[in-house]
């Protein structure tokens, strides 16, 4: 079945440091990939997403590559602030399993003054 | 826009009770996932609903269950609860049968079981 392995946690970087969380699928079909933020205390905030392979992803300077060879969706920013520190998800869903949701562990991120 | 809202916020329940927790999906959005967030962990699908009939389970047992209503709104109903069931749960409103569409999330109902 479809699946998300996401990096290990927990990230602990000094402000203005680069980030890569990594993000590989097991997908049967042709997915969907997301990454979802999740403040402390807060539901899920979409951050990005990619559909077809080669797109990439981008929001408030985090990007993700759909890289269908390797089967990856890597999380990457290039200079981080305080107020990134959160627990960052990578998911998958396809429409031919009704769009559920397939997310990995979650990779918790503090970054430091 | 109020999005999705989630009641209650918190509920602390008894080994063996049962419990109800609703949702409201974002305006213009007809379809309802359930997911549920044990600490430290990722949102877990347990089921979707959509024109009030569930569509998709994930791997629960039947002690979960749930209903839409017309207004396209949810419960989501757990019996004989466990201490494992102590969790986050997560509703999820989206659009039927479009690719790639986004999942919106409420807060949560933290769940715990005594």
């Amino acid at each position: 079945g479809d699946s998300v392995t996401q990096m290990e946690g927990p990230v602990t970087l000094s402000e203005e440091a680069f980030l890569t969380i990594n993000c590989t699928y097991t997908a049967t079909g042709y997915p969907s990939l997301f990454w979802y933020v999740q403040y402390p205390g807060e539901g899920l905030q979409l951050l990005l997403k990619a559909t077809k392979a080669d797109d990439k992803g981008s929001n408030k300077g985090f990007e993700a590559t759909y890289r269908k060879e390797t089967t990856s969706f890597h999380l990457e920013k290039g200079s981080v602030q305080v107020s990134d520190s959160a627990v960052y998800f990578c998911a998958l869903s396809d429409l031919k399993t009704g769009n559920q949701f397939y997310f990995g562990t979650g990779t918790s991120l503090t970054v430091i003054p | 826009d109020a999005g999705v809202t989630q009641s209650p916020t918190h509920l602390i329940k008894t080994r063996g009770q049962q419990v109800t927790l609703r949702c409201s999906p974002k305006s213009g959005h007809d379809t309802v996932s359930w997911y549920q967030q044990a600490l430290g962990q990722g949102p877990q699908f347990i089921f979707q609903y959509y024109e009030e009939e569930e569509r998709q389970r994930g791997n629960f047992p039947d002690r979960f269950s749930g209903h839409q209503f017309p207004n396209y709104s949810s419960e989501l109903n757990v019996n004989a609860l466990l201490l494992g069931d102590s969790a986050l749960y997560l509703c999820a409103s989206s659009l039927a049968q479009v690719r790639a569409t986004e999942a919106f999330f409420g807060q949560g109902t933290r769940l715990t079981v005594v």
